[in-house]
């Protein structure tokens, strides 16, 4: 069974704090993605990573950085959290290139409050 | 410019009966595909079904179908004889083989309930 594990479901952060969010996928996909959802918005991409210690800016890269280290592990990091990303975040995972209709896996979701 | 516009916010059903949940898109890549997911309460998100921007046929997949209108750049979905458990937050997506690496783009989502 294919898995992408998202290291919280729910986390309280204050401002200001540095706050790490994990992503873990166990199926050897190259594509990693970082999106958040908020109502009426639906998902904006964040930040993706294609390959180890390789990383492209998303739609709404600004306040967050990436690091990716292992290829099955990519971390979201917000340097000083703010109120105004307080989201629910979605982790993503597909393989490279396999044509248009590669399908993309998604961790649970985890929502993020700072306050 | 919006890639994915899903006009519909909230749409409502009665039990057993078809809804159809709006998508349309634009792009001016000849190459791209079309996804539905189903977001239920709990979060995750779950793949429902794909259309080929070069597939003859509208796909189908059990109780889901896709109405894809190519000169329309529409990609509706429907969905055959609602059930309670269909209710949930529904997303449509586009990939575009030109972007890099296969990355997603959503639409806002529909949040639909279905009434017994």
């Amino acid at each position: 069974d294919v898995k992408v594990t998202q290291s919280s479901r729910y986390l309280v952060k204050r401002t200001g704090e540095k706050v790490f969010l994990e992503c873990v996928q166990d199926m050897d996909h190259e594509n990693m993605f970082w999106y958040r959802q908020d109502p009426g918005l639906g998902l904006r991409l964040i930040y993706f990573s294609y390959d180890v210690k390789m990383k492209e800016k998303g739609d709404i890269p600004e306040g967050y950085s990436v690091s990716r280290e292992k290829k099955e592990r990519f971390s979201l990091i917000l340097e000083s959290a703010s109120t105004n990303q307080t989201s629910m975040y979605l982790c993503a995972s597909s393989f490279f290139d396999r044509g248009p209709n590669t399908e993309a896996f998604f961790g649970q979701g985890t929502r993020l409050t700072v306050v | 410019a919006q890639k994915i516009t899903q006009t519909q916010p909230g749409m409502f059903v009665q039990e057993k009966e078809a809804v159809t949940l709006d998508c349309t898109y634009d792009t001016s890549d000849p190459s791209y595909g079309l996804f539905w997911y189903k977001q239920p309460s709990s979060g995750e998100m779950i793949f429902l079904i794909y259309q080929g921007s070069y597939d003859q046929q509208n796909a189908t997949e059990g109780r889901y179908s896709l109405n894809f209108q190519k000169a329309r750049k529409s990609a509706n979905l429907v969905i055959s004889a609602s059930q309670l458990g269909d209710s949930a937050m529904y997303f449509c997506a586009m990939r575009e083989s030109g972007t890099s690496y296969g990355k997603l783009t959503f639409g806002q989502g529909t949040i639909l309930t279905v009434h017994p």
